[in-house]
């Protein structure tokens, strides 16, 4: 089975601090891809990465950067956290010949 | 405008009873068509994919697409407790490095 990995399920940060948000595939998948989900809002793509050290933003990238240094790893970083990036985050990554995407459990960040 | 928008819902139905969920989205661009369910504290996993106009059928589950409309269709026949879940929409064009657009999600809880 195809296993993403959150890193963290629950933190609490406080505004002003850098988070880092860890994300593992173990299924050699190129793409990966960081959402948030905010109720009324859906989901809202991040931004992704289609190779090593490759990224695109997405739709809502200001605020967060990302690091791919590594194949199976998709880190996405808050350089300094806001409350309005209260949230949570889902990581994803493509199956190629299917177009599936493999979700982490997600990682629910609340910045007081 | 977003380029998918779903029913909102909530729904809330017996058990046994016949499910429509819908979206309807506004680029024809769009050739890929994914319903993803979510249960509560959970990542999104795929339920189902289709990628032509007409039904596909998957047990208890048909997922219906109307490219001429450009509306889009779960149906869940024999509701059962167990799929109470947040059901998402997913839409995707062709060789867009596997980048969904997804609707807002509808919750649906099956009573007993």
């Amino acid at each position: 089975d195809v296993k993403v990995t959150q890193s963290s399920r629950y933190l609490v940060k406080r505004t002003g601090e850098k988070v880092f948000l860890e994300c593992v595939q173990d299924m050699d998948h190129e793409n990966m891809f960081w959402y948030r989900q905010d109720p009324g809002l859906g989901l809202r793509l991040i931004y992704f990465s289609y190779d090593v050290k490759m990224k695109e933003k997405g739709d809502i990238p200001e605020g967060y950067s990302v690091s791919r240094e590594k194949k199976e790893r998709f880190s996405l970083i808050l350089e300094s956290a806001s409350t309005n990036q209260t949230s949570m985050y889902l990581c994803a990554s493509l199956e190629g010949g299917t177009g599936e995407l493999f979700f982490g459990e997600g990682s629910r960040l609340t910045v007081l | 405008q977003k380029e998918v928008e779903q029913d909102p819902g909530p729904l809330s139905v017996p058990e046994g009873a016949i499910v429509s969920l819908n979206c309807t989205y506004s680029n024809s661009a769009f050739q890929y068509f994914m319903w993803y369910r979510q249960y509560s504290r959970k990542g999104p996993e795929l339920l189902m994919y289709t990628y032509s106009s007409g039904n596909k059928e998957d047990g208890r589950f048909t997922a219906q697409v109307d490219k001429s409309s450009k509306y889009i269709s779960l149906f869940i026949r024999d509701s059962q407790p167990s799929d109470s879940a947040t059901y998402l929409c997913a839409i995707r064009k062709r060789g867009n490095a596997g980048k969904s657009t997804f609707g807002d999600g509808t919750t649906l809880t099956v009573k007993p």
